[in-house]
């Protein structure tokens, strides 16, 4: 089965506690790629990879790092959350060189507080 | 439809009727195009995809109509049932690597 699995869902933390967000995809794609969420302003592109080591900036990419250093895990870093952080976030793996179409996780909120 | 602001457009929908949720996108170089829904506190989930070399696709109780010529795009949705009830958002993309374009989305309401 297909599956974008994000750790943690629920988190609340402090402002300025590094914190990270997993990502893992089982089914070998190549692209990954991070949102956030957020009413009124829909999806919006944090980050994205094109392979292992190949990482890039979406729209929103201020405050967050991520790595890609194995195909499956693509986790977002927050070194120094502040509240504008607070939001929902997705991964998604992009399947479509397979013949697949792009899936996303179950979300992680996030709270900062 | 699609929609500015913080409110999404609401389509409610008697149980057992065909829904008919609309989409405009933007890109015209855009090639392949997604309807996912969203369910409260879930990440969105595939419903259909079609790709610009094609009008029409057509899933389990669902369809997808693509005019390039107008960029709309729409998702119909047969028999529409209470589990059907989500936020649906249409996606548009290049097949070359790209970020996805997301619409707003449209709040379903399915009533008995």
């Amino acid at each position: 089965e297909a599956q974008v699995t994000q750790n943690p869902r629920y988190l609340i933390t402090v402002t300025g506690k590094k914190l990270t967000v997993t990502c893992s995809q089982n089914m070998n794609h190549e692209y990954m790629s991070w949102y956030r969420q957020d009413p009124g302003l829909g999806l919006r592109q944090i980050y994205y990879s094109m392979n292992v080591e190949v990482t890039d900036k979406g729209d929103v990419p201020e405050g967050y790092k991520v790595s890609r250093k194995e195909k499956r895990n693509f986790p977002l870093i927050l070194e120094s959350p502040s509240p504008n952080q607070t939001s929902l976030y997705f991964c998604a793996s992009d399947g479509r060189s397979s013949g697949n179409t792009i899936y996303f996780g179950e979300g992680s909120w996030l709270t900062v507080v | 439809g699609e929609s500015v602001g913080l409110h999404l457009p609401t389509l409610s929908v008697q149980e057992g009727d065909n829904s008919i949720i609309n989409c405009a996108y933007s890109n015209s170089a855009s090639d392949y195009f997604i309807w996912y829904k969203q369910e409260s506190g879930k990440g969105p989930q595939f419903i259909i995809d079609i790709r610009s070399n094609m009008d029409k696709r057509q899933g389990q109780r669902v369809t997808v109509l693509l005019n390039k010529t107008v960029k709309h795009l729409s998702l119909q949705i047969a028999a529409t049932q209470p589990g059907d009830s989500a936020v649906y958002f249409c996606a548009e993309n290049s097949l070359i690597w790209g970020k996805l374009q997301f619409g707003a989305g449209t709040q379903v309401v399915v009533t008995p």
